[in-house]
């Protein structure tokens, strides 16, 4: 089962435009992270928030996270048409297994976002 | 240095077919972790490996997949007697050690993955 949702399932901008998605999840985390995922490849890490940080900057992406809510946001700012591409949040979880604690990932369904040049 | 691969990238398979998809992970890696993305959604849980030690199979979805990483470097998902159900792309993902005392799980650094095709 998925504990992400993310908003909206598509969005379509021009280039130069921002971009927003969103993401809520259901339990406490550890952190929460960000992929992109361009069509017929892997996964890219984008950036990692942890529970006690509420915004996050790298380039032109800035990540906000609100515990309360249980929801976080992705801005992608000056967007280009190489930004086309799926974006996933997924949140790390504590799990204990063999004695160990690791962060188990669970993804939401992700944004399909498609910028125009 | 290199990032995670997997081979085939590609399989097509004949239903009831066995399969083994191999993932070769970031060198120094602890942990591995296999995912099962579907068709439009987001990838899904599989199994964990901590070196070579199988922590967690609670997402493999029937006793048809079985995982191994026997020197706790390379890893392969083998899936026996295919179903159409198994199609999907197969995810594999490295990260080093899986926690910090009071720090932060680490990032996955995820390779291209294997689409699966079984007709």
């Amino acid at each position: 089962s998925q504990q992400g949702e993310e908003d909206p399932q598509a969005l379509s901008i021009q280039e130069g435009e921002n971009a927003t998605m969103n993401c809520s999840y259901k339990t406490s985390i550890n952190n929460l992270q960000w992929y992109r995922q361009n069509s017929g490849r892997g996964l890219v890490h984008l950036i990692l928030i942890r529970s006690n940080e509420r915004e996050k900057h790298s380039g032109r992406l800035r990540v906000t996270l609100d515990t309360s809510k249980k929801s976080s946001s992705l801005l992608i700012t000056a967007s280009r048409a190489a930004d086309t591409a799926s974006y996933f949040c997924a949140t790390a979880v504590p799990f204990l297994a063999g004695g160990t604690s690791y962060g188990k990932l669970t993804f939401g369904q992700g944004t399909i976002l498609t910028v125009h040049p | 240095g290199a990032g995670v691969s997997q081979s085939p990238r590609y399989k097509v398979a004949k239903r009831g077919q066995d399969v083994a998809l191999r993932c070769d992970p970031i060198s120094g890696h602890v942990s591995l972790f296999w995912y099962q993305q579907a068709l439009g959604q987001g990838p899904e849980f599989l199994t964990y490996f901590q070196n070579e030690a199988q922590l967690d199979k609670s997402g493999l979805p029937s006793d048809r997949f079985f995982a191994e990483r026997p020197e706790g470097s390379v890893s392969t998902l083998k899936i026996q007697r295919t179903q159409q159900e198994d199609s999907a792309v197969y995810l594999c993902a490295s990260s080093r050690k899986p926690a910090r005392r009071g720090g932060s799980y680490n990032e996955q650094f995820f390779g291209p993955g294997t689409r699966l095709t079984v007709l």
